[in-house]
């Protein structure tokens, strides 16, 4: 099992629909959650970040944190078309130092008009 | 200008040449980073440094290695390029006490 697994894409929303992406974690004591957004031919870019259970709200972006389920997800209200790009889950594992993430395959998003 | 930069930005090669990845960064970070991106593989760890004279192993190791000539740079070499090392590469940083990592453009590496 891989540690950080996200919901395979790609995953294709109307504008102004919610996009919903999902990540799940295998190790218990994980302790810093994040969700960076990445533009194809860019480099990754944080958008949030979320160290407690519930919900943090940034703008249209939510992060939700599920610490019993092992699960942390994003959602984008009213997305855009401008919101088209992958989007990568990022654990800091139980255990380990600060700044060493581990992180999921990705989900592409595609936003239609 | 770029907080952190890398270079080349594209290097096309030949299986068996050695190669090397620079990256320098003028954000004050202590904390230094290689991933590799591979499409739908997400980015793996392949070396870190947390300061000039701590240097560790991360996922995917083999057939790279690193040096840390700074605080302010890391480079990447791959000794003997082989066609399956053909990727994205980035280089990020983050500070000490925080898990936010700041990334480099990348480099578009393709061995022939």
């Amino acid at each position: 099992q891989k540690e950080v697994e996200q919901n395979s894409g790609p995953l294709s929303v109307p504008e102004g629909a919610i996009a919903s992406l999902n990540c799940t974690y295998s190790d218990r004591v994980s302790q810093s959650f994040f969700w960076y957004r990445q533009y194809s031919g860019k480099s990754p870019e944080l958008i949030m970040s979320i160290y407690s259970n519930g919900d943090k709200e940034d703008g249209r972006f939510t992060a939700q944190l599920n610490k019993a389920s092992q699960y942390v997800s994003l959602l984008i209200r009213d997305s855009q078309p401008s919101d088209s790009a992958t989007y990568l889950c990022a654990v800091r594992v139980g255990g380990t130092s600060y700044g060493k993430l581990t992180f999921g395959q990705g989900t592409i998003l595609t936003v239609h008009p | 200008d770029a907080d952190v930069t890398q270079t080349p930005r594209n290097r096309i090669t030949k299986t068996g040449k050695r190669i090397m990845l620079e990256c320098s960064q003028t954000k004050g970070h202590d904390r230094m980073y290689w991933y590799r991106q591979d499409p739908g593989l997400g980015l793996q760890l392949i070396y870190y440094s947390f300061d000039v004279k701590d240097i560790n192993k991360g996922e995917i190791s083999d057939g790279y290695s690193v040096s840390r000539q700074a605080q302010a740079k890391f480079s990447l070499s791959l000794e003997s390029a082989i066609p399956n090392q053909t990727a994205l590469y980035f280089c990020a940083t983050s500070g000490r006490l925080t898990d936010t990592q700041y990334f480099g453009p990348g480099t578009r590496l393709t061995v022939l």
